[in-house]
């Protein structure tokens, strides 16, 4: 079936360094991706997506790039901070079956990668 | 405003029990989502619900049941705790059916023993 993949499950850096955090999807019908914090005992928390038609979104300390002929997603987060340590899902909405889709709306996620960012 | 609550946090059940994890949103949405959370398996959908006195099947419904008979609270219950049951359970609600801004609750580590 289709499913939403993470390269690496987790990644170490140092305060002020950059993050990056990757993703593989597989559903070609997605129109949205998703990324989602989760910090230890809380439940995750929606950061930003970006539309499938588009190629890179900013927003505050975060950078989301989509590359849809690999099928790759990233999450970029500048000057990393100890309170960025968390784990981060991306996941993938699947589209209306007029458009290809065959799951309308579901949300896939991948497994997550844990971050943590060393003072 | 409280958001999405959960209780209880913590429950272990003996296998055959059974037990109701309750879920509670103040955001007046229509859209509410229970999802277990396995390691190394990501968030998969158990049932959701597009509105009160609604609920509907999602990816791994077997083994449980759900309610909602206020727009405010969605009720997961296990009628026949299984080991395989054991995981962490989170509730979501949303504005729109299948939102991707879905707000979470802090979830429910559930042990069945």
């Amino acid at each position: 079936g289709e499913s939403v993949g993470l390269h690496l499950p987790t990644l170490s850096v140092q305060e002020g360094d950059n993050s990056i955090i990757n993703c593989a999807y597989s559903n070609s019908a997605s129109d949205y991706f998703i990324w989602y914090k989760q910090e230890s005992g809380k439940g995750p928390q929606f950061i930003i997506d970006i539309r499938s038609n588009m190629d890179k979104r900013q927003g505050q300390r975060v950078t989301v790039l989509l590359n849809k002929t690999v099928k790759h997603l990233s999450l970029q987060i500048a000057a990393t901070q100890p309170g960025d340590s968390a784990v981060y899902f991306c996941a993938d909405r699947d589209r209306h079956p007029h458009a290809g889709g065959t799951s309308y709306g579901k949300l896939t996620f991948g497994q997550g990668t844990i971050l943590t960012v060393h003072p | 405003n409280a958001g999405v609550t959960q209780t209880p946090k913590f429950r272990v059940l003996k296998t055959g029990q059974s037990m109701t994890l309750l879920c509670a949103q103040d955001m007046n949405h229509e859209y509410m989502y229970w999802y277990r959370q396995d390691p190394g398996m990501g968030l998969r959908l158990i049932h959701y619900s597009v509105g009160e006195g609604t609920t509907a099947k999602g990816e791994v419904p077997d083994g449980y049941n759900v309610s909602r008979l206020k727009k405010q609270n969605f009720l997961l219950g296990l009628e026949s705790a299984a080991p395989s049951q054991t995981s962490v359970y989170f509730c979501a609600s949303s504005y729109a059916r299948f939102s991707y801004e879905q707000y979470f609750g802090p979830g429910t580590r559930l042990t069945v023993t």
